[in-house]
């Protein structure tokens, strides 16, 4: 059964930083490229940023750009999402997503997500 | 970016009734467009990709249609489970985008 779980949400104050995990399970890790996409309160769904399944390829959202960095240890079946500067409007839950296809941009299976609060 | 919008925002069905959901983008995005279903709590979840092609498990009551700009998600029959939210997402213009869902709610 494929499962991912995210870890390291919380409460952090404006300009803080957090370091979001995902752990994945039931499945070849690093066969797949993965995806992390946020939800903010009561909001849709916003996608934020593209790893491949080697780490060689990296995407952002522009308005995470800068400030955020995506990273995978294919050995730990691990995703990683680095949050610095952190705003109040980067408050959401955060989701890994893992891609049915290389490049297909489609989602095929989620995370339960981790809820990141920006507050002062 | 593509600004997908969906419509309606709200739609009130009864168990049985047909559901009929619409997602248009503001450009074509071909027939690279996909729809999820997401519950109060829970993740989203694929339903349909490349407009038209259920995801592995959906229900053959769940079906995609539409190209270009227009794009249509039909739930024949609705159960019960299916009660929730449905968002549209494309893949054809960088980068990914969502529309800004449709919930189906009991009558």
């Amino acid at each position: 059964e494929v499962q991912l779980v995210e870890s390291g949400g919380g409460l952090v104050q404006p300009g803080g930083s957090l370091r979001l995990s995902c752990a994945a399970s039931g499945f070849t890790f690093s066969s797949y490229e993965m995806n992390w996409v946020r939800q903010a309160p009561g909001k849709g769904l916003e996608w934020v940023s593209f790893i491949s399944s080697s780490g060689s390829t990296i995407y952002y959202a522009d308005s995470v750009k800068g400030r955020f960095t995506i990273s995978r240890d294919n050995a730990k079946n691990s995703l990683y999402l680095q949050m610095n500067s952190l705003r109040a409007e980067d408050t959401a839950v955060y989701y890994c997503a893992r891609e049915l296809e290389p490049r297909h941009y489609y989602f095929d299976y989620w995370g339960q997500g981790t809820l990141v609060t920006v507050s002062s | 970016e593509i600004v997908l919008t969906q419509s309606p925002a709200t739609l009130s069905l009864s168990p049985g009734e047909r559901a009929t959901l619409s997602c248009r983008a503001s450009q074509s995005v071909s027939s690279n467009l996909a729809w999820y279903q997401q519950k109060p709590g829970q993740a989203p979840r694929l339903l349909i990709y490349d407009t038209s092609n259920r995801a592995t498990g959906i229900p053959a009551r769940f079906s995609g249609s539409g190209s270009g700009t227009d794009f249509t998600l039909t739930i024949s029959s609705l159960e019960p489970e299916d009660f929730a939210v449905y968002y549209c997402q494309q893949r054809d213009n960088w980068p990914p985008s969502f529309g800004g869902g449709t919930k189906v709610e009991i009558k």
